[in-house]
């Protein structure tokens, strides 16, 4: 148990489908982001939140579109995704987005997109 | 741009050999330096960090890593490897004024230990 929570674990989708993935923090830290991990590249940021606003977008199409409603939740939106997008999606936190931290990660939402 | 490159892909090692994985980084300002390690089907867990002070880093499980300015590099060290040890590495770098918590990763290495 890391104390950040990722659900689905495992998720497979149409091109046509809406979905989301929702990630739980429960350590009271100030900063989440969105990782993906494809097979055979480094983890690529996609997106990072302080204090509940968007501070960086790594060029991430708009197809992925993040929400974070509160300092604890974190979600991934999901929609007209593309086979390439498969991938495992890793949510982390961090005390806050500067100076000394670390960043804590779930276990991550495998998805496949069909 | 700023990257991180792990020269090893896959390593494979019998128990108690020693274990040395490189790690490289271009980044000219001040940095965090992480190991991280991903052990089958888990979660990627903290092996151990350097924010600043003795560039000899210890870490869980026996690991160490050391922090060379003029190299930039953060190699990972072991001297006796265990089969439990057999996962996936990860190196990152994290610069530091405003954006600790952002990692730049490099490629990882397995590796795999035979009993």
């Amino acid at each position: 148990e890391t104390g950040v929570t990722q659900t689905p674990r495992h998720l497979v989708m149409g091109m046509t489908n809406k979905k989301s993935l929702k990630c739980e923090q429960h350590l009271g830290h100030n900063a989440m982001y969105w990782y993906k991990q494809s097979a055979k590249k480094p983890l690529e940021l996609m997106f990072v939140y302080s204090l509940e606003e968007r501070v960086e977008n790594n060029s991430v199409p708009s197809r992925f579109s993040p929400e974070c409603p509160n300092s604890s939740h974190l979600f991934l939106h999901l929609h007209t995704l593309q086979p390439e997008d498969s991938a495992l999606y890793l949510c982390a936190s961090s005390q806050d987005y500067g100076g000394n931290t670390e960043a804590f990660f779930g276990q991550g939402t495998r998805l496949t997109v069909v | 741009a700023q990257s991180v490159s792990q020269h090893n892909h896959h390593v494979i090692l019998s128990e108690a050999a020693s274990l040395e994985l490189g790690c490289n980084y271009s980044y000219g300002g001040t940095v965090n330096l992480f190991w991280y390690v991903q052990y089958p089907g888990q979660h990627l867990q903290l092996l151990l960090k350097y924010f600043s002070g003795d560039p000899l880093v210890k870490g869980i499980k026996g690991f160490e890593a050391e922090f060379i300015k003029s190299k930039f590099s953060f190699n990972l060290r072991k001297p006796s490897v265990q089969w439990s040890d057999t996962a996936e590495y990860f190196c990152a770098v994290s610069p530091f004024y405003n954006q600790g918590g952002k990692l730049i990763f490099g490629q990882g290495t397995e590796l795999s230990v035979k009993p």
